[in-house]
Order: C-alpha cells, then structure tokens, then sequence
C-alpha cells in the first residue's frame, strides 16, 4: 500500500527558507517520478515541481522557478522540496504525490504539510 | 497556455439524483491524459477518473468520465451523502510539461 508522509511545514518571514521532506513506502520509489503539489487556502491545487526517478529531469512551476529546488535521496526513499524566497502567496498546504496508471494522473498523494509565510 | 473551466462552481442535488460536471478545456486535449479528482475539506484529492474514462481502482461505478476535444464530462448517477464534496479536472502534458486543474465545481446539498 503506497504510504506518502509529509513533513517539514511551519510558519516562516516572508523572504526566508523552509524544507519539506516527504517520506515514501509501500512502493519501488526509486522507480517512481514525485511531484510536489501545493493548495492554498480556498483555491484548487497547483501543481509545483516534479522529479524524474533518477533526478534526470526537473521540472517548476513558473510562479516557483528560482526559489525552490526539488531533489531525492532514494536510498532514504524521501522526496523533498527546498523553499526560498518566500512569499505571502507561497502559503499551502504542500502534497507529494506520485502518478499511478500512467504518468498522466496524479493517483496518489500524501497528506500534506501546511507552510504559512507571514511576518 | 491551456485553460481548464469548470462550471459552474456550485452546483446543489438531493441523495439520490444525478449530477453531470463539466470541465472544458481552451483548445483541444488528448484525452488520455485528462482526469477527475474528489476532495473533501481536510483531505488530500482522490483520483476518481483517469485517462477520461478509466475508474480508479475502488471507484464505485457510480463515477463514470467522457468526452473529447474540449468538452469533457463527469457523472455522478445516484448520489450518495458522501460524493457532496468539491470535483477538480485536471490535465497533463509533456510540451509543454504540464499538470493543470480546472479551478473546481463544489457539490453540495439541496
């Protein structure tokens, strides 16, 4: 059963830095692609950044290209999203989330960790 | 750049009725990599409908996708206390990589 926690969110100054981690199980994650998607409060999700198996291949979000940097350690089987230069409008919840059928969907996701920026 | 619409944002049914979603898309889509999700508050989005028509694993047959081009559909036949909850579309693509979502229709109770 594919288990995705994440962790690492917390209240941060506009400007500052945070890291979120997601830790993976019940799957081969090293096999896997990851995305981060995040949700701010009352809007619909946006997806953020993505991560191919191998770190090959990165791909952001306009609105996050240059602040924050996803990256994997597979031999911990943890995803994570570093976040700088935070803004108001950074404040979400943050999911990680792995395709399931095809690299298509986004069929299972976390429960996600909220990041509030504010002063 | 690709625009998903859902409209409209809310749409109110009794238990027992039919709901019919919309998601339309500003130019023509691959519906292979087209998908609904169902989110309730407090939970992450659950993937209901993938490739426009294929059920998730363990999705009631309640839940059906169709469509094509830009116009695609999600129905909800009979609806139960537990499907009232906010239906997001999203879209793939590889060029330009993408993953967007329609900005979502709330179902809620008459």
């Amino acid at each position: 059963q594919v288990h995705l926690v994440a962790s690492g969110g917390g209240v941060v100054q506009p400007g500052g830095s945070l890291r979120l981690s997601c830790a993976a199980s019940g799957f081969p994650f090293s096999d896997y692609g990851m995305h981060w998607v995040r949700q701010a409060p009352g809007t619909g999700p946006e997806w953020v950044a993505f991560t191919r198996y191998d770190e090959g291949y990165k791909q952001y979000s306009d609105s996050v290209k240059g602040r924050f940097t996803v990256s994997r350690d597979n031999s911990k089987n943890t995803l994570y999203l570093q976040l700088s230069s935070l803004r108001t409008e950074d404040t979400a919840v943050y999911y990680c989330a792995k395709s399931r059928y095809s690299k298509a969907d986004l069929g299972d996701w976390g429960q996600g960790t909220l990041v509030t920026v504010s002063s | 750049e690709i625009v998903l619409t859902q409209s409209p944002g809310t749409l109110s049914f009794s238990p027992g009725e039919r709901a019919t979603l919309s998601c339309r898309a500003s130019q023509s889509v691959n519906s292979d990599f087209l998908a609904w999700y169902q989110q309730k508050p407090g939970q992450a989005p659950r993937l209901l409908i993938y490739g426009a028509s294929s059920r998730a694993t363990g999705i009631p047959d309640r839940f059906s996708g169709s469509g094509s081009g830009t116009d695609f559909t999600l129905t909800i036949t009979t609806l139960e206390p537990g499907d009232f909850a906010v239906y997001y579309c999203q879209l793939s693509g590889d060029s330009p990589f993408m993953y967007i979502f329609g900005q979502g229709t709330k179902l809620e109770i008459k």
